[in-house]
């Protein structure tokens, strides 16, 4: 059965300091992974997007790594800032034409 | 300019009642979606249209009934409203093909009393 799943399922960090989240997925064959920050009472919106042959990618002080071996995602979070307070979704794409799946987010808090 | 934009953005009305929920792109895709997010935060695809064709319809009760009357819109009724229907409603936009990155509405919050 295709499944994403996310760990932890929330995390408490100072501001300032790093944080990396995980993503594990069974989905095969793999398309792409994407990572998704969701502000509350906001959509999702999209951080970064991985195909199986890229290893890493940043937008900011956020970076995604990819094993497509192992099949594991990270996403590390570098000098964390109170705005970054939101839940974070890792998706998974499988074959081209097949719908994303949903991991169920880990809910991240930056306290001062 | 709002990419993907949802009406309304609060919905609250009493068990048994006919809604609709509305929602519009104008990023040229080809492809919209409705997901259903619970209170737990799971985020649920219900169905999908790429060029006003229904391409996914998860196991999603036949009393929800899409309707994409152009490739810029994708309305969701739902008729007989239940408690369980509570949830955020979340209207996405992509192209199918390439990265299929989506793009997501603001969402509406329905409360079923």
């Amino acid at each position: 059965k295709n499944q994403v799943e996310q760990s932890p399922q929330s995390l408490i960090i100072l501001e300032g300091k790093n944080c990396t989240l995980q993503c594990n997925y069974t989905v095969s064959p793999f398309s792409n992974l994407r990572w998704y920050k969701q502000d509350t009472g906001r959509g999702p919106v999209s951080l970064t997007i991985m195909t199986f042959s890229e290893n890493t990618k940043s937008n900011g002080r956020y970076t995604a790594t990819l094993d497509a071996d192992t099949k594991q995602s990270s996403l590390h979070i570098t000098a964390s800032q109170l705005s970054d307070s939101a839940s974070y979704i890792c998706v998974v794409r499988g074959q081209a034409g097949t719908a994303l799946i949903f991991g169920k987010g880990t809910t991240l808090s930056v306290s001062s | 300019d709002t990419a993907v934009s949802q009406t309304p953005k609060y919905l609250v009305t009493q068990m048994g009642n006919d809604k609709s929920i509305k929602c519009e792109q104008n990023l040229g895709h080809d492809t919209m979606y409705w997901y259903k997010q619970d209170s737990k935060k799971f985020l649920k695809i219900m169905f999908s249209y790429n060029n006003k064709e229904l391409i996914i319809n998860e196991t999603v009760p036949n009393r929800f009934s899409p309707k994409s009357p152009d490739k810029a819109h994708l309305n969701l009724h739902i008729n007989s409203l239940e408690l369980g229907d509570s949830a955020v409603y979340f209207c996405a936009s992509s192209n199918w093909t390439g990265a299929n990155e989506q793009f997501f509405g603001p969402g509406t919050r329905l409360t079923v009393l």
